[in-house]
């Protein structure tokens, strides 16, 4: 069964920093991309940052560019986002998502990262 | 990033059909074959129920099929059940690698 467990959320200042981690466990991790989606309380669901599956090509949303980095560990099975220069707006429940540079077929249950002074 | 255009929100009764409209750009949903739709549930995380503008994964029921049209995308989701009821949200690749949202649709089954 194919299992993807979001951690490392919680309430973090304005400017403050957060890496976020997504375990992946039925599947073989290594031949999927994977990607990070947020979702804003009440509102849509925002793409936010990709990754290859050997982890050679990343892309980002302009709204993270820069800020925001994804980077995974085949070895370990796990997916990473780490997040700087945080921002009130960055206020979201963030999701991980295997497939493809395409779709994901696969969700996790989310992580909430608030920011917040 | 834009989002990709949906009507916020469409209504149909038991045994009905729905269609929700996903509408871009020549350079998200009118240049690709890679429109997306998930159905996401109150407090749930989302479900794949499109890929690649109309192929269903295994266990979407066939209620539920997409198509495309210049540059505007479609759900249609015929035999409403009232587990249906639930925000729609399309998705797009734009060219970069870069991936876009629409703005979601909230669709009650009355």
């Amino acid at each position: 069964e194919v299992q993807l467990v979001e951690s490392g959320g919680g309430l973090v200042q304005p400017g403050g920093s957060l890496r976020l981690s997504c375990a992946a466990s039925g599947f073989t991790f290594s031949s999927y991309w994977m990607h990070w989606v947020r979702q804003a309380p009440g509102k849509g669901l925002v793409w936010v940052s990709r990754i290859t599956d050997t982890g050679s090509s990343t892309s980002n949303a302009d709204s993270v560019e820069g800020r925001f980095t994804i980077s995974r560990d085949n070895a370990k099975n796990t997916l990473y986002l780490q997040m700087n220069s945080l921002r009130v707006e960055d206020t979201a429940m963030y999701y991980c998502g295997r497939g493809t540079a395409t779709t994901i077929d696969y969700w996790g249950q989310g992580t909430l990262v608030t920011v917040s002074s | 990033q834009s989002a990709l255009t949906q009507p916020r929100s469409v209504t149909g009764s038991p045994g009905q059909s729905v269609t929700i409209s996903c509408t871009g750009t020549s350079s998200d949903v009118g240049g690709y074959n890679y429109v997306s739709w998930y159905q996401q549930h109150p407090g749930k995380a989302p479900k794949l129920m499109i890929y690649d503008v109309s192929k269903r994964p295994s266990g979407v029921p066939d209620r539920f099929s997409g198509s495309k049209s210049g540059n505007t995308a479609s759900l249609t989701i015929s035999g409403l059940q009232t587990e249906d009821e639930a925000d729609y949200y399309c998705w797009s690749y734009r060219s970069s690698y870069i991936l876009v949202f629409g703005g979601g649709t909230k669709l009650t089954v009355l």
